[in-house]
């Protein structure tokens, strides 16, 4: 059975760097697009970005400039940090495992989510 | 930046067929997929390529995509099906999320 669990500081203030680290069991991350995906309180889903294998990653344009994603294979995690974080960025933060680009295969699976606070 | 809309509510009587629209420009060019999100709940595929059920998702619920529309059904609807649904495509390597439709049943 495939689990995600997102991990990291539930308060980060402004102007620093949001960490968060998604550990994955029951499958390697090797194998699958893993995508991180946020959403404020009250509102919809918006997809950070996605990396697959250390070597391929793509982010949403909106907040690229702010994004890095990485993967330790030998700990089967991914870990994304966000940069000069505003209130803005207050949101529930999820990990999905997903498929190729273009492919149609859904992320089918999802972590619980981490809620992140920014403020002072 | 492409977009995808959906209607911010759908309202459906138990038993009946809920239908929620998800339009793009070409988006039946691209897949669509559909996600369940409950409150308080990490949100769960339903469909994916257009219209194919992951293991142990109902077969009332269906979808398609043509045109500029894709569109998620669900038959014979119960008050568990209550929740927000989201749509989702890529496009050029990026995924985009629709705004959510939040189905009432009533």
């Amino acid at each position: 059975q495939v689990q995600l669990q997102e991990s990291g500081p539930g308060l980060v203030k402004p102007s620093e760097t949001l960490s968060l680290t998604c550990t994955v069991s029951g499958v390697s991350i090797s194998s699958y697009y893993w995508s991180w995906i946020r959403q404020p309180p009250g509102k919809g889903l918006e997809w950070i970005g996605y990396i697959y294998n250390s070597g391929s990653s793509n982010y949403n344009p909106s907040l690229k400039s702010r994004v890095t994603m990485s993967v330790d294979t030998s700990k089967n995690q991914v870990s994304l940090k966000l940069t000069s974080v505003t209130a803005a960025d207050t949101a529930v933060y999820y990990c999905a495992r997903g498929y190729s680009p273009g492919g149609g295969g859904g992320m089918d699976v999802w972590g619980q989510g981490t809620t992140v606070t920014v403020s002072s | 930046s492409y977009e995808l809309t959906q209607p911010p509510s759908v309202s459906v009587s138990p038993g009946q067929t809920a239908s929620i629209t998800c339009s793009g420009d070409k988006l039946g060019d691209k897949y669509a997929c559909w996600y369940q999100q409950k409150p308080g709940q990490s949100p769960v595929l339903l469909i994916y390529q257009d219209n194919k059920r992951p293991s142990g998702i109902p077969e009332r619920f269906s979808g398609s995509n043509s045109g500029n529309t894709a569109t998620l059904t669900i038959s014979v609807t119960q008050a568990m099906d209550e929740a927000d649904y989201y749509c989702q495509a890529w496009d050029r390597s990026t995924v985009v999320f629709g705004g959510g439709t939040k189905l009432t049943v009533l």
